[in-house]
C-alpha cells in the first residue's frame, strides 16, 4: 500500500526567508503527486501536482515542488514567504492506473510565518 | 459559481446518538469522495461515489458509517451508535469526471465531537 510522510509537524519561518517542506513516499512506481493547502475554516486548495516529465513544477501562489526518484521525495519550497502562507500543507500521492481520484495524505506541516 | 457544501459546519452529539453529515457538491460534479481528518492527522479515505453508486467504500471503518447518494448529487454520510473516537473532521470532496485530479474540489468540512 502506498504511503506518505512529511517528517516536519510544524515549521517556523520569518517573513522573506525561504521555506522548503519535506514530503517522502512509499510506493512501488511512480505515483502522482500533489501538495495541498489547507487554511482554518477553508477546504483543501491544490498548489500543484505531478504526473510525469519535468520534475520541477510550478504551482499557485509563488510555489514549486521537485520530484527525486532517488530519493522518493517531492518537497515543496518558495523562495519568499509572506504572512498570508501561514496554514497546513499536505502532502499527497494518487495512484496511476485507476478510474478515480483517490488520495493518500501525509500527516501535514503546519507553517507559522513570524512577521 | 457555489463551492463544495457541507452542513453542519459543527455537529456535538453523545456517545451511542445517531449523525447525518451532508454534502452538497459543485452542480454537475459527478464524482465525489469523503474522506475524515483526526486531529493532527491528514485527511483519510472514507468512501467514493460515481453518480449513485459507491464505487468504493474500502476507508469505511466498520458497519456503523453509511454514506448515500440517491439522486447522484447530495450525499450524506451517517454514522450510527457513535463513539468517541468518531471524533474527527469530516471532508467532502468532487470533481466533474471521476479521474480529474486537476480538478477535484473540497468542501470545509464538518467538525464531528461525540462526548
Amino acid at each position: 500500500a502506498q504511503s506518505v510522510t512529511q517528517p516536519d509537524i510544524h515549521i517556523t519561518v520569518s517573513e522573506g526567508a525561504s521555506l522548503e517542506l519535506r514530503c517522502n513516499y512509499s510506493y512501488g512506481a511512480t505515483p502522482y503527486l500533489f501538495w495541498y493547502v489547507q487554511s482554518p475554516g477553508q477546504g483543501l486548495q491544490l498548489l500543484l501536482k505531478y504526473f510525469s516529465g519535468d520534475t520541477l513544477v510550478q504551482g499557485i501562489k509563488g510555489f514549486e515542488a521537485e520530484f527525486k526518484r532517488s530519493q522518493s521525495s517531492f518537497n515543496l519550497r518558495k523562495p519568499s514567504v509572506h504572512w498570508s502562507d501561514a496554514a497546513e500543507y499536505f502532502c499527497a500521492v494518487g495512484t496511476p492506473g485507476t478510474s478515480y481520484g483517490k488520495l493518500t495524505f501525509g500527516q501535514g506541516t503546519i507553517l507559522t510565518v513570524h512577521p | 459559481g457555489a463551492g463544495v457544501s457541507q452542513t453542519p459546519s459543527n455537529k456535538v452529539t453523545e456517545k451511542g446518538k445517531y449523525v447525518e453529515l451532508r454534502c452538497d457538491p459543485i452542480s454537475g460534479h459527478t464524482a465525489l469522495y469523503w474522506y475524515r481528518q483526526s486531529l493532527g492527522q491528514g485527511p483519510e479515505f472514507l468512501i467514493y461515489f460515481q453518480g449513485t453508486g459507491a464505487a468504493d467504500d474500502s476507508g469505511l471503518p466498520n458497519d456503523r458509517f453509511f454514506a448515500v447518494r440517491p439522486e447522484g448529487s447530495v450525499s450524506t454520510l451517517k454514522i450510527q451508535r457513535t463513539e468517541r473516537g468518531d471524533s474527527a473532521v469530516y471532508l467532502c470532496a468532487s470533481s466533474l469526471v471521476p479521474l480529474d485530479y486537476n480538478e477535484q474540489f473540497f468542501g470545509p468540512g464538518t467538525r464531528l465531537t461525540v462526548l
